[in-house]
């Protein structure tokens, strides 16, 4: 069965800095290209950034380019989000996910972790 | 303001059918594969259809998808209580190079 368990969320101030982890088990962890999907409270789901299998190629939303950071190390099957200069809309569940590149679905998904920035 | 726009509710009485319609552009929906994703309350979303109209194993033929064009639809009949959720389109978009997500629909059994 497909686990992935996102930690790391927590109560931070704007300005602040979070890393968030997903650890993965059940899959082939470094042939998967992985997702970071947002939720704000009450809101609907935002896409944050993706990374490739071989850790070589990302995205990001417009909302958290040059402030987030995705990255993978496939040895400890787990991927990261480093999350800088935190603001108030950064409040949100953080979801990971196992991302079907050319058939653009999410298959697998974590239970999330809520990060609340707020003064 | 999101990419792909759904309605913001549907509801139906039990039994009965509903369709959730989700449009786009030739960015993304035109060009790309539409999934679907139901979120029960409380729960993170789950994969109901994929490739504009495949269901993954486990998911029942009540759920059905289709596109056409720059828009697609899901569909669900024989509503039933344990329908009531939020459902999310998405695909990829190909001219900001990112998943693009529809704002949600509330589905509500009467």
């Amino acid at each position: 069965e497909v686990q992935l368990l996102e930690s790391g969320g927590a109560l931070v101030q704007p300005g602040g800095c979070l890393r968030l982890s997903c650890a993965a088990s059940g899959l082939s962890f470094s042939s998967n290209v992985m997702i970071w999907v947002r939720q704000a409270p009450g809101k609907g789901l935002e896409w944050v950034s993706s990374i490739s299998s071989s850790d070589d190629v990302t995205f990001y939303g417009d909302s958290v380019k040059g402030r987030f950071t995705i990255s993978r190390d496939n040895s400890k099957e787990t991927l990261y989000l480093q999350m800088n200069s935190l603001r108030d809309d950064d409040t949100a569940v953080y979801y990971c996910g196992t991302w079907a590149p050319g058939h653009e679905y999410i298959q697998h998904w974590g239970r999330g972790t809520l990060v609340t920035v707020f003064s | 303001q999101s990419v792909l726009t759904q309605p913001p509710s549907v509801s139906a009485a039990p039994g009965q059918k509903v369709t959730i319609s989700c449009s786009g552009s030739s960015s993304n929906i035109g060009n790309k594969y539409v999934s679907w994703y139901q979120q029960l309350p409380g729960t993170a979303p789950k994969l109901l259809i994929y490739d504009n109209d495949k269901r993954p194993s486990g998911i029942p033929d009540r759920f059905s998808g289709s596109k056409s064009g720059t828009s697609a639809t899901l569909g669900i009949t024989g509503l039933q209580a344990g329908d009531e959720a939020d459902y999310y389109c998405g695909t990829w978009d190909i001219s900001v190079h990112v998943g693009v997500f529809g704002g949600g629909t509330k589905v509500t059994v009467l």
